[in-house]
C-alpha cells in the first residue's frame, strides 16, 4: 500500500506570506491526488484534485503541483491569511479506484 | 442538501459495552467510507462501501468491529464489545465516482471508551 509522507511539524509563516506544504509517496503513482483542511474538532473538507495527467492546478489563492517523476505534490497558498491555519492532509487513490489513503498531515500556522 | 450527518457527536461508554455510531451520506453519492482518527495513526479506512455494498473491510481491527449499510441513505459502525484501545474520533464520508469533488466528511463521532 502507498506510504505517504507528510512534514509532522507545524509551519508557521507570516501573514501575506505564500505557505508551501510538501507530500511526498512511495510506491506506484496515483491516479489522482486530493488535498483537504481541517480544523480542530471537525471533518476534512476537500479544497483540491490533481490528476496524474495535470501537472497543476489552481483556485483562488491555492495551487496543487503534482510531479509524478518525483512523486511528490506541493500545495501552495498565497497571499496567506491567520484565517488559513488548520492542518491540511494530502491523499491517494491506492489502485485507481475510489479509496484514499490520506496522510498525517501537515499543521500551518499564519500569525497575524 | 445538510451534507453527511452522523450521531452522536460524543460517546462516553464503558468497557465492553456495544457502541453503534450512525451515518447519513449526502443524497445520489454512491461511495461511503468509515475512517478512524487518532493521533497516533492519523486517518486510518476501517471499511468502505459502493451502492450498499461493502467492498473493502481489510482496515476494520478485529470482528468485535462490523459495518452494514442497509440502504443508500444510512449505515452503522458497530464496535461489540468495546475496549479503551477504540477511543478515536469515527468518521463517515461519502462520495461519487470519478470523485471530481473530493469526499465529504461528516463532523464525527468522538468515541471514548473508560
Amino acid at each position: 500500500s502507498q506510504k505517504i509522507e507528510q512534514n509532522s511539524e507545524a509551519l508557521n509563516i507570516q501573514e501575506g506570506k505564500t505557505a508551501t506544504l510538501t507530500c511526498n509517496y512511495t510506491n506506484y503513482s496515483p491516479a489522482y491526488l486530493q488535498w483537504y483542511r481541517q480544523d480542530p474538532g471537525r471533518g476534512p473538507v476537500f479544497l483540491l484534485l490533481i490528476r496524474e495527467n495535470e501537472k497543476e492546478k489552481r483556485k483562488e489563492r491555492l495551487k496543487v503541483t503534482f510531479d509524478t517523476t518525483l512523486k511528490q505534490s506541493l500545495f501552495h497558498i498565497t497571499a496567506s491569511q491567520p484565517a488559513d491555519s488548520a492542518t491540511y492532509l494530502c491523499a491517494l487513490d491506492e489502485d485507481a479506484g475510489n479509496m484514499l489513503t490520506f496522510g498525517g498531515g501537515t499543521r500551518l500556522m499564519v500569525k497575524p | 442538501d445538510a451534507g453527511v450527518i452522523q450521531s452522536p457527536r460524543h460517546e462516553v461508554t464503558e468497557m465492553g459495552q456495544e457502541v453503534t455510531l450512525r451515518c447519513k451520506p449526502i443524497s445520489g453519492h454512491d461511495y461511503l467510507f468509515w475512517y478512524r482518527q487518532t493521533m497516533m495513526r492519523g486517518l486510518e479506512l476501517l471499511i468502505y462501501f459502493n451502492n450498499n455494498v461493502p467492498i473493502d473491510d481489510s482496515g476494520m481491527p478485529e470482528d468485535r468491529f462490523s459495518a452494514k449499510m442497509p440502504n443508500a441513505s444510512f449505515s452503522t459502525l458497530k464496535i461489540q464489545p468495546s475496549e479503551p484501545r477504540d477511543s478515536a474520533v469515527y468518521f463517515c464520508a461519502s462520495s461519487l465516482f470519478p470523485p471530481g469533488d473530493g469526499y465529504t466528511f461528516g463532523s464525527g463521532t468522538r468515541l471514548t471508551v473508560v
